[in-house]
């Protein structure tokens, strides 16, 4: 079945360090593929998404391309900040099919 | 309000009692989704509906029963809480837009001990 897999946390990055959180993936066919930011004591949001291969997803300073060739979606920001500490979760979508599948999430911390 | 809420926001009972965790969204999304998580699993998915009337098992679905009699409304029931129960609910919705994307929107949760 379909699965997607995230590094290991938590991480914890100095303001304005530079940020990759891997995410690959296992599907048929071709699934859309998201990141979603969990804030402390909230639900998660869409953070950015991408619906085929090639594709860049970006959205406040973060972006993930859809590599078909490697099977992965690896989250980038150039400078992080402090309002950036938060859970954050890589999920597929198989296309008509309505459900997500989430990977097990990591947490970010960033120190002033 | 607009969106989709959860209520209760905390819920602290014991075991063997019966509790319903209620979720209600304003769009009209067709879909409607629980998930649980918990500490070194991420989300995972309960039940989740497809319209009114319609819903199917998730991943985890045992020790839980929904009902949705209306688009609106997503009751999550736990027939006989036991401990393995005590978690943080969310509920979510969305709606299958232009080629087959699929955006979920997710309550602010709820967080249920069973003791």
């Amino acid at each position: 079945g379909d699965s997607v897999t995230q590094m290991e946390g938590p991480v914890t990055l100095s303001e304005e360090a530079f940020l990759t959180i891997n995410c690959t993936y296992t599907a048929t066919g071709y699934p859309s593929l998201f990141w979603y930011v969990q804030y402390p004591g909230e639900g998660l949001q869409l953070l950015l998404k991408a619906t085929k291969a090639d594709d860049k997803g970006s959205n406040k300073g973060f972006e993930a391309t859809y590599r078909k060739e490697t099977t992965s979606f690896h989250l980038e920001k150039g400078s992080v900040q402090v309002s950036d500490s938060a859970v954050y979760f890589c999920a597929l979508s198989p296309g008509a099919n309505s459900k997500l599948t989430f990977g097990k999430g990591i947490t970010l911390s960033v120190r002033p | 309000d607009a969106g989709i809420t959860q209520s209760p926001r905390y819920k602290i009972t014991e075991t063997g009692r019966q509790v319903t965790l209620m979720c209600h969204q304003t769009w009209s999304h067709s879909y409607m989704f629980w998930y649980r998580q918990d500490l070194g699993h991420g989300l995972r998915l309960i039940y989740y509906s497809a319209a009114a009337d319609i819903t199917d098992k998730g991943e985890v679905p045992d020790g839980y029963v929904v009902s949705r009699s209306k688009t609106e409304n997503f009751p999550l029931t736990l027939e006989s809480a036991t401990r393995s129960q005590t978690s943080v609910y969310f509920c979510a919705s969305s709606e299958i837009g232009l080629a087959g994307l699929n955006i979920q929107y997710f309550g602010a949760g709820t967080r249920l001990s069973v003791l």
